[in-house]
């Protein structure tokens, strides 16, 4: 079974510009979650999809969205990039059920300059 | 809100040494608790998870982690470490059943030493 799938993994953006992740969950999984991980802040939540719908929300600001397909690939979007954006973004799918754990993906790098 | 807390940024040990990891964490209500060890550049692989049960918790790689609900505690152990155990380890809370929304701690380095 493929694990969950990151593109790309590394990425390098310029002040101002907007960038596009991918997440391709575990077959199965309809839960999306990604996480921002920088080494001031640590790991923190951005968002959750489940079904196409955004169903939890971390305290991020606006310039942070994403969006899930019917396929239940997923996709986060940052605009307006700050040099603080610079981060490891890891996605995690979740399959359904109590006591399930989360599966994650190995992120992508993205460098803001 | 829920919350947690590793009080050891860094722990170095040498190999075949014991290791406990130490993790608190707030939350009202029944938790639920993971272990995740990331290395360098990759993802979180999951050690443990404890949800409900028997709160002597066994996971991967020899890895066992205690839930004691009295002092806010879910420390991860493991008898002999391995020089390949070095990583950065995370434990995490979430308030639902489910993981699709947790919340970290800060992290423990592990060195090992030959």
């Amino acid at each position: 079974k493929a694990g969950v799938t990151q593109t790309p993994r590394y990425l390098i953006k310029t002040r101002g510009q907007q960038v596009t992740l991918s997440c391709s969950p575990i077959s199965g999984h309809r839960s999306v979650s990604w996480y921002q991980q920088t080494p001031g802040q640590g790991l923190q939540f951005l968002f959750e999809y489940f079904s196409e719908t955004q169903r939890n929300k971390g305290n991020f600001p606006g310039r942070f969205s994403g969006r899930q397909f019917s396929n239940s690939r997923s996709e986060m979007n940052v605009s307006t990039l700050e040099l603080g954006d610079s981060a490891l973004y890891l996605c995690a799918s979740t399959p359904l059920g109590s006591g399930t754990e989360a599966f994650f993906g190995q992120g992508t790098r993205l460098t803001v300059v | 809100a829920q919350s947690v807390t590793q009080p050891d940024i860094h722990i170095t040990v040498s190999e075949g040494a014991s290791l406990e990891l130490r993790c608190n964490y707030s939350y009202g209500a029944t938790p639920y608790l993971f272990w995740y060890v990331q290395s360098p550049g990759q993802g979180l692989q999951l050690l443990l998870k404890y949800f409900s049960g028997d709160t002597l918790v066994q996971g991967i790689k020899g890895f066992e982690a205690e839930f004691k609900r009295s002092q806010s505690s879910f420390n991860l152990r493991k008898p002999s470490v391995h020089w390949s155990d070095a990583a950065e380890y995370f434990c995490a809370v979430s308030s639902s059943g489910s993981a699709r929304q947790l919340t970290f701690g800060s992290g423990t380095q592990l060195t090992v030493l030959p």
